[in-house]
């Protein structure tokens, strides 16, 4: 069966410093991946995503994520955070037609 | 173009008592899929429907929750009689297309407080 580890569940990061939010999954067939954010009182935004092709993904608001199959890895980083980074992260593994997601990591920035 | 959008975004309720959540999806979408969040714990499927129909629903706790969409819209879920375990936020999600690579667009969530 798939899954998703997160295995951090806060990080606390100062404005303006580097962010990686580790992500690792278990799926028997190639992946498809994705990370989403969630802010208070928002839905779940998909930040990015990973089907197939360049293992480094550029997706919105200044994140990318980098896929490594050999380490079953699929982490989220930032060069700079900004305050309004500050929100629950969560990756995700697409089956058929479902989503299996890790328990999340809560993103604090500090000024 | 609207979201996903959700009804009520908070609910308090005694044990036994009833509740019904609505989620309206994104204009056309003929794929709904209603998750679960309790705390602590991941987000996890509970089904899916395509139009009107039930495609998958795996991850359905038992039979004290009903989710239905009739005429393929808008989406109920029904849980009768509440019980504690059953706090947790209710995420629905459409898409216009099922499958692996289709993106599926969340709504807010009801977070559900069964006292």
């Amino acid at each position: 069966a798939q899954s998703v580890t997160q295995p951090d569940i806060h990080i606390t990061v100062s404005e303006g410093a580097s962010l990686e939010l580790r992500c690792n999954y278990s799926y028997g067939a190639t992946p498809y991946l994705f990370w989403y954010v969630q802010s208070p009182g928002q839905g779940l935004q998909l930040l990015l995503k990973y089907f197939s092709g360049d293992t480094l993904v550029q997706g919105i608001k200044g994140f990318e994520a980098e896929f490594k199959r050999s380490q079953s890895s699929f982490n989220l980083r930032k060069p700079s955070v900004h305050w309004s980074d500050a929100a629950e992260y969560f990756c995700a593994v697409a089956g058929y037609s479902t989503l299996t997601f890790g328990k999340g990591t809560m993103l604090l920035v500090s000024p | 173009e609207a979201g996903v959008t959700q009804f009520p975004s908070h609910s308090v309720i005694e044990k036994g008592q009833t509740v019904t959540l609505r989620c309206d999806p994104i204009s056309g979408h003929d794929n709904l899929y209603w998750y679960r969040r309790v705390m602590g714990k991941e987000i996890k499927f509970l089904l899916h429907f395509v139009k009107e129909s039930k495609q998958d629903e795996s991850g359905m706790p038992n039979n004290r929750f009903l989710a239905e969409r009739t005429g393929g819209t808008y989406s109920t879920l029904k849980v009768q009689p509440a019980e504690l375990e059953d706090s947790g936020v209710y995420f629905c999600a459409s898409s216009q297309v099922a499958g692996r690579i289709y993106e599926q667009y969340f709504g807010p969530g009801t977070r559900l407080t069964v006292t």
